[in-house]
């Protein structure tokens, strides 16, 4: 289940199930959104990116979805590993300004 | 694939002196560096954004006197964290940009004793 911790929110699967993550990000005029996974005492690594003109996007075992309306994210990963295990963050940019992170989600995978 | 270089990865220093953390793009001419700083169980928070040969641009609350970013080639930039006190410590990334879209360094994990 999904919980919120002490300032990022927690999602739990079991191994093999389906990972969503969501991200509501904030700037209308972004233009191209990135998915990143952070492990501990890591730099962020890059998943899958998204521009502005669709609506879905897929990589190997992960999909992007886009919903400009609502201005949400979400990132879907199939059949999750322990491996998966990391935070996650979605990333707005507009135009050449600087990536602007989300606050983040802690997936945690059940073996 | 694009690769920035991150020095040092952990860092232990005394209150009052200075720490300098280099990011070094391998592959690619980082055009522009942007220097983020991220406290335990939060989001990556930007600090400032460097062009080549330019003055870096801070965010709003970052000390430019305290944090200096030098720029000064396609390939190297640095933060130095001056007279470091203990609520400085923090985890530091660069993220380079050129040609190859964003890059990230592996991070630099400050402690200020």
């Amino acid at each position: 289940g999904e919980s919120v911790g002490l300032h990022l929110p927690t999602l739990s699967v079991q191994e093999g199930d389906n990972s969503i993550i969501n991200c509501a990000y904030s700037n209308s005029a972004s233009d191209y959104f990135i998915w990143y996974k952070q492990e501990s005492g890591k730099g962020p690594q890059f998943i899958i990116d998204i521009r502005s003109n669709m609506d879905k996007r897929q990589g190997q075992r992960v999909t992007v979805l886009l919903n400009k309306t609502v201005k949400h994210l979400s990132l879907q990963i199939a059949a999750t590993q322990p491996g998966d295990s990391a935070v996650y963050f979605c990333a707005e940019v507009s135009g050449n300004t600087p990536l602007v992170f989300g606050k983040g989600t802690r997936l945690s995978v059940i073996a | 694939g694009a690769v920035v270089s991150q020095h040092p990865s952990r860092v232990i220093c005394k209150s009052g002196t200075s720490v300098k953390i280099e990011c070094r793009s391998l592959d690619f001419q980082a055009t522009t560096m942007f220097w983020y700083r991220q406290f335990p169980k939060q989001s990556l928070m930007l600090m400032a954004t460097s062009n080549e040969g330019s003055k870096a641009t801070y965010e709003q609350g970052v000390e430019k006197d305290k944090f200096l970013i030098n720029h000064a080639s396609l390939t190297l930039s640095t933060l130095t964290v001056t007279s470091a006190h203990p609520e400085d410590s923090s985890f530091y990334i660069c993220s380079g940009t050129g040609s190859v879209g964003y890059t990230f360094g592996s991070g630099t994990r400050l402690t200020v004793v």
